[in-house]
């Protein structure tokens, strides 16, 4: 099966600071690349996602890079905001099954 | 309108016991999930269903039943519960064919 490995596990940034975090998938069969949000005490929340056919996706401060050949995909988060705050999760999918990475705790200083 | 609903939200239950957790969504996915998320934050997946047929079934203890009673439910029934049972259990759909996945708020189990 699918193997998603996700680094780093826990990450602490300086408000205003970019963060990054960083997934690889074994499967080349994996076409859809989620990336979740998870709350304390709520279920993950989808906050942008990339297709096999894009390299990179853009929404406001949060963008996405893929990189098929290498089987690696990236969160980019700019001007991190202390509601940033939260575990972060890739998840690597070949249409009707979905494998997640271990998660990141992201922790936005104020 | 809530999209994915798990009940309930938190059980507490002695060993031994048996318990059930209901999944419900109205979002017309036709593949429903079960995930178990453990102390160090890990989703792993427990069950699939497409269509009400069981697609994944990972390693997982035949004491956990999973039932699907129309596209829209996937509930989780446990037998004999155990103490490392005890967990978060997230309940998702999606519609298969490449989109998201859809998650309920999670049901916290604590089996004592």
């Amino acid at each position: 099966g699918e193997n998603v490995e996700q680094h780093p596990s826990t990450l602490s940034v300086q408000e205003g600071d970019s963060a990054v975090i960083k997934c690889t998938y074994s499967d080349s069969a994996s076409n859809y690349f989620p990336w979740y949000k998870q709350e304390l005490g709520k279920g993950p929340q989808l906050i942008i996602d990339i297709r096999s056919n894009v390299g990179e996706k853009k929404d406001q401060r949060i963008a996405v890079t893929l990189n098929k050949t290498a089987k690696h995909f990236s969160l980019h988060i700019t001007e991190t905001q202390p509601e940033d705050s939260a575990v972060y999760f890739c998840a690597a999918s070949t249409g009707n099954q979905f494998y997640f990475g271990t998660g990141t705790s992201l922790t936005v200083i104020p | 309108d809530t999209a994915v609903s798990q009940t309930p939200k938190y059980l507490v239950t002695q060993m031994g016991n048996d318990k059930s957790i209901k999944c419900e969504q109205n979002l017309g996915h036709d593949t429903m999930y079960w995930y178990k998320q453990d102390s160090k934050k890990f989703l792993k997946i427990m069950f699939s269903y497409n269509n009400k047929e069981l697609i994944i079934n990972e390693t997982v203890p035949n004491r956990f039943s999973p039932k699907s009673p129309d596209k829209a439910h996937l509930n989780l029934h446990i037998n004999s519960l155990e103490l490392g049972d005890s967990a978060v259990y997230f309940c998702a759909s999606s519609q298969s064919g490449v989109s998201e996945a859809f998650f309920g708020q999670g049901t916290r189990l604590t089996v004592v």
